[in-house]
């Protein structure tokens, strides 16, 4: 599966719209795109998952360009309990394959 | 919606012995579990893949003989981590596929993790 790379961290305020890129520059065909969130000492939580174009759903929206090297997670009106880590990993193969990451701190 | 449940959620062991993980699946049956292990501050690596009724597919670099899984039914995995050392000290978490969900979508349900530190 494709390596993924995302920001190491980001920042935001309440009530703000985040957004976190995901780069992979070499994703394969069959891969699918996936994000999700984990709070610190528990397992990752899925958030949602796409292929191509844009696919929403009630806690955040995925945007893919045609090319699919990259993905945008964009979370709406953050609130601090979404302060976390947010993976995109891909899906492939009959497996997830996790990258490094992206931090979001939440400030009030 | 779908629980898998990780138990124990803390252990500690002295070095040399053995420790037992499970991973149930409470409200759905899963042909394929998933074991991962996650370092502090670091990504969750996968360490292998679980059908039921067969043996564990692992990933490059991980000793087959040191994390023993096993899957015997369909809501219950087990990892074994052997004459476990201090290098072993991590946060181990499993996932679960549904059995019959689609196999293009990745929404897999993670459990809660064990934290297992060696001594």
């Amino acid at each position: 599966l494709a390596k993924t790379t995302q920001p190491i961290s980001m920042d935001s305020y309440e009530g703000q719209e985040v957004n976190i890129t995901c780069s992979h520059n070499n994703i394969a065909t069959n891969d699918y795109i996936t994000w999700y969130q984990q709070f610190p000492s528990q397992g990752p939580r899925f958030i949602i998952q796409g292929y191509k174009t844009k696919v929403t759903n009630e806690v955040a929206s995925l945007f893919i360009p045609a090319d699919r090297k990259s993905s945008t997670l964009s979370l709406p009106r953050v609130s601090l309990s979404d302060t976390a880590v947010y993976y995109c990993p891909l899906g492939g193969y009959n497996k997830l394959i996790f990258g490094a990451g992206t931090r979001l701190a939440v400030h009030p | 919606g779908a629980v898998v449940s990780q138990h124990p959620s803390r252990v500690i062991c002295k070095s040399g012995t053995s420790v037992k993980i499970e991973c149930r699946s409470l409200d759905f049956q899963a042909t394929t579990m998933f074991w991962y292990r996650q370092f502090p501050k670091k990504s969750l690596m996968l360490m292998a893949t679980s059908n039921e009724g067969s043996k564990a597919t692992y990933e490059q670099g991980v000793e087959k003989d040191k994390f023993l899984i096993n899957h015997a039914s369909l809501t219950l995995s087990t990892l074994t981590v052997t004459s476990a050392h201090p290098e072993d000290s991590s946060f181990y978490i499993c996932s679960a596929r549904p059995t019959g969900q689609p196999i293009t979508f990745y929404g897999y349900t993670f459990g809660s993790g064990t934290r297992l530190t060696v001594v």
